[in-house]
């Protein structure tokens, strides 16, 4: 159990376009879903917190305007990369916490590459 | 603020020889961590974690690391490597107790070698 999705797994796209990339538990409901970026052989870089129903909560440095989080039910999480430029390129990794549960743990997707050329 | 540190970039180990990744924390209070594996261009798969209770956790694939609190370190180890175990390894630490948000270690790449 406790199975995260994404898709795309890997997206290509031109400079100025936008792209979505969908976050979703399979197998539960999550309470909260967070949203990740990590650079090549770098740690993972927390973008922003997202709760079912409410405004996503952003890190510091991180543009809400250019990265809009929808978070429509408790197994759906949206990421979109508005007017995407080359430096936006990285693979962006989800996660989620189960609802009701204490384990403390977070249950990762398997991530987006997503390249802006 | 919380913190965690992996002072190796890489870790060589021949197969069948016992590992041990590295990994020191500074928290105040009482740290919640986790250590989780990263396979290429895949996600974070979690091993195990400290809450509380016996210092020496029991995880996933023969994993198990110790909560040292004198030394604030939670070393990940495994007493036999498979050339399988070669991955990328993260320690990290809840950023507070009322918060599920989770700050990692900069990774730590584990090569085991046949």
């Amino acid at each position: 159990g406790a199975v995260v999705s994404q898709h795309p797994s890997w997206v290509i796209c031109k400079s100025g376009t936008s792209v979505k990339i969908e976050c979703r538990s399979l197998d539960f409901q999550a309470t909260t879903m967070f949203w990740y970026r990590q650079f090549p052989k770098q740690s993972l870089m927390l973008m922003a917190t997202s709760n079912e129903g409410s405004k996503a909560t952003y890190e510091q440095g991180v543009e809400k305007d250019k990265f809009l989080i929808n978070h429509a039910s408790l197994t759906l999480s949206t990421l979109t990369v508005t007017s995407a430029h080359p430096e936006d390129s990285s693979f962006y990794i989800c996660s989620a916490t189960r609802e009701g549960a204490s384990s403390y743990e977070q249950y990762f997707g398997p991530g987006t590459r997503l390249t802006v050329t | 603020a919380q913190s965690v540190a992996q002072p190796e970039d890489q870790v060589n180990v021949a197969e069948g020889n016992p590992l041990t990744v590295k990994c020191t924390y500074s928290v105040s209070g009482n740290p919640y961590l986790f250590w989780y594996v990263q396979y290429p261009n895949r996600g974070l798969q979690f091993l195990l974690k400290y809450i509380t209770g016996d210092n020496l956790v029991k995880g996933s694939y023969g994993f198990e690391a110790e909560f040292n609190k004198s030394q604030t370190s939670f070393h990940l180890k495994k007493p036999s490597a498979l050339v399988s175990d070669s991955a990328l390894y993260f320690c990290a630490v809840r950023r507070s107790y009322n918060t599920d948000k989770l700050i990692f270690g900069t990774g730590t790449r584990l090569q085991v070698f046949p």
